[in-house]
């Protein structure tokens, strides 16, 4: 099965509210990372976690190895924020694997 | 500043012929670098990665090859293309192992 499954798969916000996206692991990851989608399809990265929180303005992620998950909150939500956010696990050997994926609408 | 070009932005192939992606990474030396590749309503899949120059690891059977000839650049190629090779292929490049992981722009593949 899947080593990363990344919930929820789409999330609907009005501006201003916020919410969590969260990433299972089914296996011990050494790090997490984030990342949203651009215009043209490629990813630019949000986090890169190897324990605890870390935050940049309105988004927040969190990471634990232990429990096996992470999670992207993202609050004061701004339409800009609209767009595919994945999380990407790193099992070591130079091997990330990537969650499916969360199309994040946010609407007036 | 560290930069990654990717070429070209798009292709349309046939079936059967040959392809050549090609990566460069500016402003860095000894980058690790990966291929990865995204089927349309796929999840994106780490193809190989080079930790060096002239050492290319396999990650996911695709028919596919890669190269690192340089120490700057990773190139993705095979000699017959199917249909199942279509997609958006990435390159991307991290400082080491353990290390927040950098994406070019992409080159989107379409193989009729």
């Amino acid at each position: 099965g899947d080593q990363v499954e990344q919930s929820p798969s789409a999330l609907s916000l009005h501006e201003g509210t916020g919410s969590a996206l969260r990433c299972n692991f089914t296996t011990t990851m050494r790090a997490v990372q984030w990342f949203r989608k651009n215009s043209r399809g490629s990813l630019i990265n949000l986090f890169y976690l190897a324990s605890g929180t870390k935050e940049n303005g309105r988004l927040k992620s969190a990471f634990d190895s232990k429990e096996r998950y992470s999670t992207l909150h993202i609050r004061d939500a701004q339409l800009e924020d609209s767009g595919t956010y994945f999380c990407a696990a790193d099992s070591g050997y130079n091997k990330l694997t990537f969650g499916k994926g969360t199309v994040l609408l946010v609407s007036p | 500043a560290q930069t990654i070009h990717q070429w070209p932005v798009a292709e349309i192939k046939a079936v059967g012929s040959p392809l050549s992606l090609g990566c460069t990474i500016k402003g860095k030396s000894s980058p690790n670098l990966y291929w990865y590749w995204q089927a349309t309503g796929g999840t994106l899949q780490q193809l190989f990665y080079s930790i060096t120059v002239g050492q290319v690891e396999s990650v996911v059977q695709l028919n596919l090859s890669a190269s690192r000839p340089k120490d700057d650049q990773f190139i993705l190629s095979t000699e017959k293309l199917l249909l199942s090779h279509s997609g958006f292929y990435l390159c991307a490049w991290t400082r080491d192992s353990a290390e927040t992981l950098y994406f070019g722009s992409g080159t989107r593949l379409t193989v009729l």
